[in-house]
């Protein structure tokens, strides 16, 4: 692994199931987060994390949950998917999160 | 409320030069940041500004006036491959990155 990992990186979704996004990062940053990433719009925070063991909730936190049980991962959960999380979803690190964050290659997600 | 604004849309010429406004309204500032966006792929970085003035890294600069709420990317000698949105990003007095929808640069030959 080099940089930060997400998995799948696509992903067809029947509205009302559960899926957990995968995030992986080996540059030991402290900082993680979740964005996602609508045409028209700017990338949203829905979730991050300033250290292991503790998360925060962002611009747009409902209908997702995050866990950040060790510093390297970082997943996503949607607990019951709906049309409106149709979006493509970037996780991000940084360390001590005043420096520029690294992005991992985004999850294109669909829920239908 | 927060606010980052950057055109939605400019169109270059290569060879040329092309500067990228943004204006911001933030809860705290603790620096801007400029990063560069290929269709499908990841934001990556470009520039960090905190304090006034000009930064240059090569082909591009980036300029902040934390009195106007005002930045702007400079590309010089632009190059097929700029073709690309740019983000301007502010981080707030919490540390959170606050962003602008991106402003999508096309170049033409």
């Amino acid at each position: 692994i080099a940089g930060i990992t997400q998995a799948p990186t696509s992903q067809i979704l029947a509205a009302g199931r559960r899926m957990t996004l995968r995030c992986t990062q080996d540059m030991r940053h402290n900082a993680m987060y979740w964005y996602r990433q609508d045409l028209g719009l700017g990338l949203r925070l829905i979730h991050y994390s300033n250290t292991a063991g503790t998360t925060g909730k962002g611009e747009v936190p409902d209908g997702y949950s995050v866990s950040r049980a060790n510093t390297d991962d970082f997943p996503l959960t949607l607990a019951s998917a709906v049309p409106s999380q149709t979006s493509v979803y970037f996780c991000a690190s940084s360390d001590r999160g005043t420096t520029e964050a690294f992005f991992g290659q985004g999850t294109r997600l669909t829920v239908v | 409320g927060q606010n980052i604004d950057q055109p939605t849309e400019m169109t270059a010429t290569e060879g040329a030069i092309v500067q990228i406004n943004c204006t911001y309204q933030t809860s705290g500032f603790n620096g801007l940041f400029w990063y560069q966006q290929h269709a499908g792929e990841a934001p990556t970085f470009l520039s960090y500004n905190v304090l006034d003035g000009l930064e240059e890294k090569g082909r591009f600069s980036s300029f902040l006036s934390r009195s106007k709420g005002y930045s702007y990317l400079l590309l010089k000698e632009l190059q097929m491959k700029d073709s690309a949105s740019y983000l301007c990003a502010v981080m707030d007095s919490n540390y959170q990155l606050i962003w602008g929808a991106g402003t999508k640069l096309i170049i033409k030959p």
